[in-house]
């Protein structure tokens, strides 16, 4: 079993309709990251949490640690949002250098 | 600052050939991160350098790979006598600190024939 699961794993939605996608994980961590990866193949980085929730435009992210969950929610979607995004974990604890990735959500927004 | 440099974008190379590809990370990065991505997986780790130390290596980083930081700025990734499950996009990151934010090239990506 991954250590991070994502879900949904392909995502299509109407071009102005509310999105979130799931991040659950099984151990304990010092960092979650969300990102978005489009066809090419470049990574950017939307979102690094350890607590709480974090805002940018239309994008929202939020952790809850207990329960080892994490939510990326898009406001007002858009087909420029069309992308593969991908949760990363970093382990908690001395020598955790890696990031620990799911397999992503494909997500396609259609117009 | 441009970000983090990856060359060649696109490497295609006949099995039993080696190859070598390059990093530039940011460059008041000290951390400096390779992964690799197959199709429809999200990227796995390989090795992590602290300037020019590298500090951690993964088991699929088998004999055939090789991974130098010689003065702690730019990296490079040899691979030995390829094989065709060397087929992939090699992604490079750097980061300024533990937990702060991990910045992406774009990749190189691998085809071996």
């Amino acid at each position: 079993k991954n250590e991070v699961e994502q879900s949904p794993q392909n995502l299509t939605a109407q071009e102005g309709e509310f999105i979130t996608i799931n991040c659950s994980y099984s151990v304990g961590i010092s960092a979650l990251h969300w990102l978005q990866q489009h066809p090419g193949g470049g990574i950017v980085s939307l979102f690094m949490l350890s607590s709480g929730k974090k805002k940018h435009g239309r994008l929202i992210a939020t952790i809850n640690i207990q329960e080892k969950h994490s939510s990326l929610h898009i406001t007002a979607s858009h087909p420029r949002d069309s992308a593969v995004y991908i949760c990363a974990i970093r382990y908690s604890g001395a020598g955790s250098y890696q990031l620990t990735f799911g397999k992503g959500t494909k997500l396609s927004v259609i117009p | 600052d441009t970000g983090v440099s990856q060359n060649p974008r696109h490497k295609i190379t006949k099995r039993g050939q080696n190859v070598t590809f390059r990093c530039d990370p940011i460059s008041e990065h000290n951390r400096l991160y390779w992964y690799r991505q197959t199709l429809g997986q999200g990227p796995e780790f390989l090795t992590y350098f602290q300037n020019e130390a590298q500090l951690e290596k993964s088991r699929l980083l088998s004999d055939r790979f090789s991974a130098e930081r010689p003065k702690g700025s730019f990296s490079t990734l040899e691979i030995q006598r390829t094989e065709q499950g060397d087929s992939a996009m090699y992604l490079c990151a750097s980061s300024q600190a533990m937990n702060t934010e991990a910045f992406f090239g774009q990749g190189t990506r691998l085809t071996v024939v």
